[in-house]
């Protein structure tokens, strides 16, 4: 029973074009929404976050979308670079509830 | 001055042996937590411990025991470790419990034999 999915488990973009990391969730009472960023061999990073009450929030060329009619939210990069390449894991919580990650895709960024 | 530190990195040991992973984090941090990456990637909460209040995921197994000595603190001890239990482990922590951007730890890959 997945919470929180993230159908394409893989995806491969030019340098310099943008990335479309999609997610989508089935829990409507989710509060928040946020994306990390894992490098091999390390932890989950923070990388951008978006409240329920919100539909877009931008960090450089970080930005994510949220559609809660369509329980879907995507993260944008734009323009991609090489050291973009990694997986970018959903996340979503309610307050004061735990953290449910989606399983990840990973973004090869071509040179 | 690393946020959220774990060790050992790298854990490798036979099946029913007894072994702990250690967790710290300097970020002054209230809340802990433990997650589980398994062979298919996802990451899946097994404990959160917020001011002495230990939250215990009911699908973890009795053989996983948290232990917190203090608030920087969330060490794991696993006993009668089975071959299932390979997988990276990851620390991690939050100001708040469930309201704040969680920080992780670089993760403990652990190999049962």
């Amino acid at each position: 029973d997945q919470q929180v999915k993230q159908n394409s488990p893989s995806l491969s973009v030019q340098e310099g074009r943008i990335s479309i990391l999609n997610c989508d969730y089935t829990n409507s009472m989710f509060d928040y929404f946020l994306w990390y960023k894992k490098y091999p061999a390390e932890g989950p990073t923070f990388l951008i976050s978006i409240s329920s009450i919100k539909d877009k929030n931008e960090d450089g060329r970080f930005t994510v979308f949220l559609n809660k009619s369509a329980k879907h939210l995507s993260l944008h990069i734009v323009p991609s670079q090489p050291g973009d390449s990694a997986v970018y894991f959903c996340a979503a919580f309610n307050y004061g509830q735990n953290f449910v990650f989606g399983p990840g895709t990973r973004l090869s960024v071509l040179p | 001055d690393t946020a959220v530190s774990q060790t050992p990195k790298y854990l490798v040991t036979q099946m029913g042996n007894d072994k702990s992973i250690k967790c710290e984090q300097n970020l002054g941090h209230d809340t802990m937590y433990w997650y589980k990456q398994d062979s298919k990637k996802f990451l899946k909460i097994m404990f959160s411990y917020n001011n002495k209040e230990l939250i215990i995921n009911e699908t973890v197994p009795n053989r996983f025991s948290p232990k917190s000595p203090d608030k920087a603190h969330l060490n794991l001890h696993i006993n009668s470790l089975e071959l299932g239990d390979s997988a990276v482990y990851f620390c991690a922590s939050s100001q708040a419990r469930g309201g704040e951007t969680q920080y992780f730890g670089p993760g403990t890959r652990l190999l049962v034999l």
